[in-house]
């Protein structure tokens, strides 16, 4: 059972124009999200993240919008550029109660900034 | 700053054999400390994590176990490794419920 999903396994974007990465998830009590970037064969990077009581979050060229109605958020990069060129995950934690907090990834999706 | 270490960055093992990886993290105190595999095409999958020494939780049943001798040392191991077991293996360090920053990860093949 997926909690966190990312649809789109791959989008490709012109260099200069946005880019939209989009992720869904399930569980309600979620209250933190982030996204992180990942090359090849390294290990991801943070980017940003929001929190739940909030429905954006700016931070430079990377924007990220939360939908907690429809239990989405997205990702926009704007402008493109080609090193943004990598795969993005989406995650969420819930920090209620006793609860860990432990990430929920979802699959992954894969942006190509071409030139 | 904080910084974290993990070796080796590839490891190619029989089936059968044991496996030892170590992560460990400078700069900080008390981190959370976790083990995550990325399966090729798969997202990361969290296997362990811990909130201080010899404190171990694991989130998936698995032919592998983990241990924190030391506050900043995380360690990944096998009696005897699968093909299953192959993969690419992160660690991850937390002092808030929420970010976590990882590693540059093992590709492990087990062939």
């Amino acid at each position: 059972d997926q909690q966190v999903k990312q649809n789109s396994p791959s989008l490709s974007v012109q260099e200069g124009r946005i880019s939209i990465l989009n992720c869904d998830y399930t569980n309600s009590m979620f209250d933190y999200f982030l996204w992180y970037k990942k090359y090849p064969a390294e290990g991801p990077t943070f980017l940003i993240s929001i929190s739940s009581i909030k429905d954006k979050n700016e931070d430079g060229r990377f924007t990220v919008f939360l939908n907690k109605s429809a239990k989405h958020l997205s990702l926009h990069i704007v402008p493109s550029q080609p090193g943004d060129s990598a795969v993005y995950f989406c995650a969420a934690s819930a920090n209620y109660g006793g609860s860990q907090g432990n990430l929920i990834f979802g699959k992954g999706t894969k942006l190509s900034v071409k030139p | 700053s904080q910084t974290i270490h993990q070796w080796p960055a590839t490891l190619v093992q029989p089936v059968g054999s044991p496996l030892s990886l170590e992560c460990t993290v400078e700069g900080t105190s008390n981190p959370n400390l976790y083990w995550y595999r990325q399966a090729a095409g798969r997202g990361l999958q969290l296997l362990f994590y811990s909130v201080g020494i010899g404190q171990i939780s694991s989130e998936v049943p698995q032919n592998l176990s983990a241990s924190r001798p030391q506050d900043r040392q995380f360690i990944l191991s096998s009696k005897k490794l699968l093909l299953s077991d192959s993969g690419f293996y992160l660690c991850a360090w937390s002092v808030s419920k929420n970010i976590q920053y990882f590693g540059a990860g093992t590709r492990l093949s087990v062939l």
